[in-house]
């Protein structure tokens, strides 16, 4: 079955500073990957995902991700933190059972200190 | 496009009684999810529907939850009796056949 997990339930950076979220996946075949974003308050919004083509993702907010298939990762990086990046990060990977649906990791809370 | 819309956004309700919470998925989308994110346990999947047909129920709770989707634009998630235990928030999501899930907002649910 698959499986994700995120290293750190919780990550504090400096505004400025680079922003690391570590996700680890296992998968039996070729996975699809997300990353999402939860706001305080609101639903899970989609950073960015991986569906076999680049390995190198680019997505909003000047976040982007790299499929890395010999660690079994799929991490996200932000160069310089905002303040606004302040939110939960959940990383998902797709399910293979012939369904559609996603298995998330835990989550990381991101703060950013000013 | 709207988005998901799921109604009530609040709900706050006594133990032992009924609740319902709606949602309607984006159009076209042909898959629903039903989610429950508390701090305890994070973000479940209670349920999904493919082409409106329940496809996977393991994740719901017990006999006390059920959910339906008479068509393809509506949902409902109901709780009877609801515990206090059932307070959390309840996400919807759609999807249109490629596995990137689009969310509502939630209903937050408070049981006294």
């Amino acid at each position: 079955a698959q499986s994700v997990t995120q290293l750190g339930s919780h990550v504090s950076v400096s505004e400025g500073a680079l922003v690391l979220l570590r996700c680890n996946y296992s998968s039996s075949v070729p996975p699809y990957l997300f990353w999402y974003v939860q706001y305080p308050n609101q639903g899970l919004q989609l950073l960015l995902k991986y569906t076999s083509a680049a390995t190198l993702v680019k997505g909003i907010n000047g976040f982007e991700a790299e499929f890395k298939k010999s660690e079994t990762s799929f991490h996200l990086t932000k160069p310089s933190a905002h303040m606004s990046d302040a939110a939960e990060y959940f990383c998902a990977v797709s399910d293979t059972n012939g369904a559609q649906k996603l298995v998330f990791g835990q989550g990381t809370r991101l703060t950013i200190n000013p | 496009d709207a988005g998901v819309i799921q109604s009530p956004r609040h709900e706050v309700t006594e133990m032992g009684q009924e609740v319902t919470l709606r949602c309607k998925p984006i159009s076209g989308h042909n898959s629903l999810f039903w989610y429950r994110q508390t701090m305890m346990r994070g973000l479940e999947l209670l349920i999904y529907f493919n082409n409106n047909v329940p496809i996977d129920d393991s994740g719901m709770p017990e006999d006390r939850f059920s959910a339906k989707m008479p068509n393809a634009s509506f949902s409902t998630l109901k709780i009877q009796p609801s515990e206090p235990r059932d307070s959390a928030v309840y996400f919807c999501a759609s999807t249109q056949s490629t596995y990137e899930q689009y969310f509502g907002p939630g209903t937050r649910l408070t049981v006294t």
